[in-house]
């Protein structure tokens, strides 16, 4: 089992329509969630953090924790063609550490 | 700096050369990382580095790897003898210390070895 995991999509979503990606995670002991944005041939860039179970948003972006099913989510409102990106998830390490363990990536399209 | 610096955007090398990839790390960000993405690839990890600790380098794939950083600040990654295995975007990352803060990335380094 990998430590993170992602549906690898492509995911097709309709303009101003909610997007939602998943990511599940196999260390209890994880702490930190970040959702980070990769645009084709350019770096991650970080759009989300969450730490605590429950809902957290900013502007149409929204995390989900679920700590005890070991999943979390994030949900994109009003879906723009400038969000079709690669989206990845990540989870600090074992044991607490403060290294990230990346999930391979969901692509996103939105469609115009 | 504003932002993480990496150099050389792009390095393209002969197959068993040595080359040395650079990261200047956002100032007062003790916490520096390398990661390398394959092409359609996830991030894999090779190193960590956090303050005066020793460094986390259970990632690294082989002993033709090896990274240093100087003066808590800037680090070199070195790869040598390349293969063409090795091609890939070397990512540098950093951070503040602790695990609620995200990491800030580079521009990458694309290394090709031909």
């Amino acid at each position: 089992q990998k430590e993170v995991e992602q549906n690898s999509g492509p995911l097709s979503v309709p303009e101003g329509a909610i997007a939602s990606l998943n990511c599940t995670y196999s260390d209890r002991g994880s702490q930190s969630f970040f959702w980070y944005r990769q645009y084709s041939g350019k770096s991650p860039e970080l759009i989300m953090s969450i730490y605590s179970n429950g809902d957290k948003e900013d502007g149409r972006f929204t995390a989900q924790l679920n700590k005890a099913s070991q999943y979390v989510s994030l949900l994109i409102r009003d879906s723009q063609p400038s969000d079709s990106a690669t989206y990845l998830c990540a989870v600090n390490g074992n044991q607490g550490a403060q290294k990230l363990v990346f999930g391979q990536g969901t692509r996103l399209t939105i469609n115009p | 700096g504003a932002g993480v610096s990496q150099s050389p955007s792009n390095k393209v090398t002969e197959k068993g050369k040595d080359v040395e990839l650079r990261c200047d790390p956002i100032s007062g960000h003790t916490a520096l990382y390398w990661y390398r993405q394959s092409l359609g690839q996830g991030l894999e990890f090779l190193i960590y580095f956090q303050g005066n600790s020793a460094p986390d380098k259970s990632g690294l794939p082989s002993d033709r790897f090896s990274a240093e950083r100087t003066g808590g600040s800037v680090s070199t990654l070195t790869i040598q003898r390349t293969q063409q295995e090795d091609s890939a975007v070397y990512l540098c990352a950093s951070s503040l210390a602790g695990l609620y803060y995200g990491y800030t990335f580079g521009s990458g380094t694309r290394l090709t070895v031909v």
